[in-house]
């Protein structure tokens, strides 16, 4: 449970302020990634990164933007989101980006964007 | 390109009954096929997965899927339902010759279990 933790865990923003999203794993993973959950839709993979390089942009809006300042931390920086962009994140890792490697998810950040 | 259908949005099952959660997928080589389960205010948690061998696969908490080539499936399974296995239950496929491509996961199919 407390393997990937996410920070907050629930935030309310304006149209026009920034905010980041934080995630931290402590399971010695080198791959991490940010996925957006919306009600009734599949699970969108939004950024991949994999020994801190990302490896996919899932032509995400630049009003997302990710950091990955080692393997252990990823953050999601939001500037000017719009009100669609209102959705659960999800954080996840994985031992490596490999096609077998099972993701391990954090309980997510519940974003309203007013 | 890959896709998997999870054809219910939600189940309900009578608790001590046996539960059934479908799925269906596409890929152009063979499947790795996964199972997660989210749970109210959680994000979701790895249950299963098939790779190779065995099309009856064992998992947390007592779920088993069985991976079917010729219709294309890989149905979550529990023989007795508890009321605390209701949540959300996604299936995910990725195409053994896709390379690094990231999964690709169902809609999803809420489970209800009633007392």
């Amino acid at each position: 449970e407390t393997g990937v933790t996410q920070t907050p865990r629930h935030l309310v923003m304006g149209m026009t302020n920034k905010k980041s999203l934080k995630c931290e794993q402590h399971l010695g993973h080198n791959a991490m990634y940010w996925y957006k959950q919306s009600a009734k839709k599949p699970l969108e993979l939004m950024f991949v990164y994999n020994f801190k390089e990302q490896t996919e942009n899932n032509s995400v809006p630049s009003r997302f933007s990710p950091e990955c300042p080692n393997s252990s931390h990823l953050f999601l920086h939001l500037h000017t989101l719009q009100p669609e962009d209102s959705a659960l994140y999800l954080c996840a890792s994985s031992q490596d980006t490999g096609q077998v490697a099972e993701q391990y998810f954090g309980p997510g950040t519940r974003l309203t964007v007013t | 390109a890959q896709s998997v259908a999870q054809p219910e949005d939600q189940v309900n099952v009578a608790e001590g009954n046996p539960l059934t959660v479908k799925c269906t997928y596409s890929v152009s080589g063979n499947p790795y096929l996964f199972w997660y389960v989210q749970y109210p205010n959680r994000g979701l948690q790895f249950l299963l997965k098939y790779i190779t061998g065995d099309n009856l696969v064992k998992g947390s908490y007592g779920f088993e899927a069985e991976f079917n080539k010729s219709q294309t499936s890989f149905h979550l399974k529990k023989p007795s339902a508890l009321v605390s296995d209701s949540a959300l239950y996604f299936c995910a496929v990725r195409d053994i010759r896709s390379g690094n491509t990231p999964l690709v996961f169902g809609k999803g199919t809420r489970l209800s279990v009633i007392a």
